[in-house]
């Protein structure tokens, strides 16, 4: 069976501090697909990122980084001089390649960024 | 650009009541359609998921259907409401049938059942 654990419930860190939010994630299938997802207070999720299970290069995009390492099964997440607005619920979700769209999501880590 | 509507986005409604939340896509054909619930512990579980007009996938057996009337319209239903169907229900569309297209989502309706 999949599964994707967040075991971060909550953060808080002060602005500009860099913060990681860790992904654990659980299938024997060799071909899947891993994306984060970012809750705002106003409650609808926001696409960041995909990757497939046979790319493992990080990927950078402004203040986010995240590192995919399958050796360990995990997708890391890294905001870097974190800002107010990055305060939110953030998702780690899995989907194989054959199950469409049907994601299977992490426990979700509220991340609160403090002035 | 693609954009999904969803509505209504707070509903108050008490026990035994019926149930209808609607979303449409805009500017993209033949979507796959879902039904996402998040109950207050954040968790979200897939309720729905539609391939094409008439074609629903149920998940969870509970108090709830879904309806694919037209190919971007994506109904999630209830004859009688009970408390457990309070939840925050998000819509979301993909372009694939096979993994790997992103969800995109609604803003979400936020259900109360008194």
């Amino acid at each position: 069976a999949q599964k994707v654990t967040q075991a971060q419930t909550e953060i808080s860190v002060v602005e500009k501090e860099d913060v990681t939010l860790d992904c654990v994630y659980e299938t024997r299938d060799t071909t899947y697909y891993l994306f984060w997802y970012k809750q705002p207070p106003s409650g609808e999720l926001v696409f960041l990122i995909r990757r497939n299970s046979f790319d493992e290069q990080n990927e950078i995009s402004g203040r986010y980084s995240w590192n995919f390492q399958k050796s360990t099964s995990s997708f890391n997440f890294t905001i870097t001089a974190s800002q107010v607005v990055d305060s939110a619920v953030y998702f780690c979700a899995l989907v194989l390649y054959n199950q469409g769209g049907k994601l299977i999501f992490g426990q979700g880590t509220e991340l609160s960024v403090k002035p | 650009s693609q954009t999904i509507h969803q509505w209504p986005a707070t509903l108050v409604q008490p026990v035994g009541s019926p149930l209808s939340l609607e979303c449409t896509v805009e500017g993209t054909s033949n979507p796959n359609l879902y039904w996402y619930r998040q109950a207050a512990g954040r968790g979200l579980q897939l309720l729905f998921y539609s391939v094409g007009i008439g074609q629903i996938s149920s998940e969870v057996p509970q108090n709830l259907s879904a309806s694919r009337p037209q190919d971007r319209q994506f109904i999630l239903s209830s004859k009688k409401l009970l408390l457990s169907d309070s939840g925050f229900y998000l819509c979301a569309w993909s372009g694939y049938s096979r993994g790997g297209s992103p969800l995109h989502f609604g803003n979400g309706t936020r259900l109360t059942v008194t």
